[in-house]
């Protein structure tokens, strides 16, 4: 069964780095997503891509984040300068076969956890 | 936006028993509600879905049932089981043409004990 694939699965970075985590959605999803879990609390969303272009972000994905389409395959969110309040579980997800254009689920990655020191 | 609320946060429930998880929702075109099983460190894992079409839908020992009108919706798992431990999370979506956003209930963590 295809399935949605996140490295590194664990990343320990310096406050102040810059970090980027990467995401191979299913190869003929059309939409892709970035959601956030920290620690004991819920899976919140950050921001969907469709098209090459953001369609929907919230209120966490500020000017410090940016996502990134750089070739067919992946899809990479990356944090500018990295704060203490950014370690998290970073999750990927992709809907939608591009031969169903219906409400199908979304496919999430096994996440990417992010530790800032 | 969306808002999900859920409850309770911690359930305990005698192996073989019955647990009960309850939603609420509040943005009305909120068409599709999904819910996931997460075990510690790993992703969130879909275990059923129901669109808002329908009413109640189950797949073996577990159960959905949705309420538009009141917009509440619930999860039930019959006969638990150890494997059944783990945090359960209910979501809303209104999803249209494959996009899913989805948004998050608070999580039910349910502990069977054997």
């Amino acid at each position: 069964e295809p399935e949605v694939t996140q490295t590194p699965s664990h990343q320990v970075t310096q406050m102040g780095q810059e970090v980027i985590l990467r995401c191979v959605p299913i190869s003929n999803h059309l939409y892709f997503y970035w959601y956030r879990q920290i620690l004991g609390q819920k899976v919140e969303f950050l921001v969907s891509f469709y098209n090459n272009e953001i369609s929907e972000k919230s209120e966490i994905f500020d000017d410090q984040f940016s996502v990134e389409r750089p070739d067919g395959s992946n899809f990479t969110l990356k944090i500018r300068s990295t704060k203490l309040e950014d370690s998290a579980m970073y999750f990927c997800a992709s809907s939608s076969r591009r031969d169903i254009i219906m409400n199908t689920e979304a496919f999430f990655g096994q996440g990417t956890r992010l530790t800032v020191v | 936006g969306e808002n999900v609320e859920q409850h309770p946060s911690t359930l305990s429930v005698q192996e073989g028993d019955s647990a009960v998880i309850k939603c609420t929702y509040s943005d009305s075109a909120s068409n599709y509600f999904p819910w996931y099983k997460q075990e510690l460190g790993k992703r969130p894992q879909l275990i059923i879905d129901i669109r808002s079409n329908v009413g109640e839908k189950k797949d073996q020992r577990i159960a959905v049932t949705l309420n538009k009108t009141a917009k509440h919706f619930s999860l039930h798992i019959t006969e638990t089981q150890p494997e059944d431990s783990a945090v359960y999370f209910c979501a809303a979506s209104k999803g249209s043409g494959g996009y899913q956003k989805v948004t998050f209930g608070t999580g039910t963590k349910l502990q069977v004990i054997p």
